[in-house]
């Protein structure tokens, strides 16, 4: 990833094992949030998304959970894969303005050992 | 279908010059939005464009612009680089609320 100059917090793991990423967001009112994952020289890659009015959603090894009490969000890899090594960055977007920016994490770097 | 592309990959300025960057979303997406990555700052917004109207800007001077043609193309403009301009300009193109991004244009101002 990109961010390299911020102090992400990293995450590593054994290869096959599951990876949980977490992320706190501060707005309350945000209703929509998305994970992506930035590889090393690329754009941030869309994983998976949820709305504020759902509180689990599960794709392909990969599932997201939303708790709006503590305003904190997961992501969860099931047997994680090299591939799976990037920055993972949550980001979420506020319904009720009307705008479509996305506000981003300073992401975690997941790091996954063979 | 073809994903977001920016143009170009890498680009060299000095401080004081000017730079246009160019995006070209996925077919059929009318919204692009532009975003500055660096390692201080990470991820910011810089503004949204709806069939050629800027709907929405994030907190930039006003050195950062850009436009959005019929086509849905859009290029962004930097007037005057300073030296902390240095970033991955990132473009995402979205028809609803996800956006996808393309790989990003590096941009150093030495």
């Amino acid at each position: 990833g990109e961010s390299v100059g911020l102090h992400l917090p990293t995450l590593s793991v054994q290869e096959g094992d599951n990876s949980i990423i977490n992320c706190a967001y501060s707005n309350s009112a945000s209703d929509y949030f998305i994970w992506y994952k930035q590889e090393s020289g690329k754009g941030p890659q869309f994983i998976i998304d949820i709305r504020s009015n759902m509180d689990k959603r599960q794709g392909q090894r990969v599932t997201v959970l939303l708790n709006k009490t503590v305003k904190h969000l997961s992501l969860q890899i099931a047997a994680t894969q090299p591939g799976d090594s990037a920055v993972y960055f949550c980001a979420e977007i506020e319904g009720q303005t009307g705008a479509n920016n996305l506000f981003f994490g300073t992401g975690t770097r997941l790091t996954v050992i063979p | 279908k073809a994903g977001v592309t920016q143009t170009p990959r890498y680009l060299i300025k000095t401080r004081g010059q000017q730079v246009t960057l160019s995006c070209s979303p996925i077919s059929g997406h009318r919204s692009v939005s532009w975003y500055q990555q660096t390692p201080g700052q990470g991820l910011q917004f810089l503004f949204e464009y709806f069939s050629e109207t800027q709907r929405n800007k994030g907190n930039f001077p006003g050195r950062f612009s850009g436009r959005q043609f019929s086509n849905s193309r859009s290029e962004m403009n930097v007037s005057t680089l300073e030296l902390g301009d240095s970033a991955l300009y990132l473009c995402a193109s979205s028809v609803a609320d996800t956006q996808y991004f393309g790989p990003g244009t590096r941009l150093t101002v030495l």
